[in-house]
């Protein structure tokens, strides 16, 4: 079956420093894989995503993620984080190829406190 | 706007009652889906729409869920005799979705509490 899992529920960095959330899904065939973030109160808005090609996806707000098939991984990262990145992230897979829903399995979510 | 519109943004009922919640996609987007967000749980699909296809109804979680979409615009979930475990956000999605896969664009939700 699908999964996505999500090893850290809850992490604390502070300002300026670099950030990792990992992720690791569980899909027999090529993933589609998406970073959403999650304000107090807000909808989910899509931070990036991965289809195909160059296995290091840039996205908004300066985050990046690398999709590591081999580690069946795809963890989000940036190299400074700002205080307004304090959120919950969800990484999530959607189904690929032909006759595919699009509907999305998600993880269970980090929550990132950032320190001043 | 150009979003994705959620209906009420918070609805308070009393256990037993049926509820009705109500997403605008963002216009021209074929499909919409719906998702459940509660605490323990996670987000979770529950079903989802595709221009004049058949329904995916794989995730929702008893028959008292039901959801419909008019026209291939507006969809509403229906909660029959709701229970405080219904408590939850649902969410709605929409996404110009042709073959393959595009992005999913989220509403804001809408709280619901079972009193």
């Amino acid at each position: 079956a699908q999964s996505v899992t999500q090893p850290d529920i809850h992490i604390t960095v502070s300002e300026g420093a670099s950030l990792e959330l990992r992720c690791n899904y569980s899909y027999g065939a090529t993933p589609y894989l998406f970073w959403y973030v999650q304000s107090p109160g807000q909808g989910l808005q899509l931070l990036l995503k991965y289809f195909s090609g160059d296995t290091l996806v840039q996205g908004i707000k300066g985050f990046e993620a690398e999709f590591k098939r081999s580690q069946s991984s795809f963890n989000l990262r940036k190299p400074s984080v700002h205080w307004s990145d304090a959120a919950e992230y969800f990484c999530a897979v959607g189904a690929s190829g032909s006759g595919n829903t699009g509907k999305l399995i998600f993880g269970q979510g980090t929550t990132l406190q950032v320190k001043p | 706007g150009a979003g994705v519109s959620q209906s009420p943004s918070n609805k308070v009922t009393e256990k037993g009652k049926d509820v009705e919640l109500r997403c605008d996609p963002i216009s021209g987007h074929t499909a919409l889906y719906w998702y459940r967000q509660s605490l323990g749980q996670g987000l979770e699909f529950l079903i989802y729409f595709q221009g004049n296809s058949a329904p995916d109804k794989s995730g929702l979680p008893s028959d008292r869920f039901s959801a419909e979409r008019t026209g291939g615009s507006v969809s509403t979930l229906t909660i029959q005799r709701t229970q405080q475990e219904d408590s939850a956000v649902y969410l709605c999605a929409s996404s110009p979705l042709g073959r393959g896969y595009t992005e999913a664009f989220f509403g804001q939700g809408t709280r619901l509490t079972v009193v």
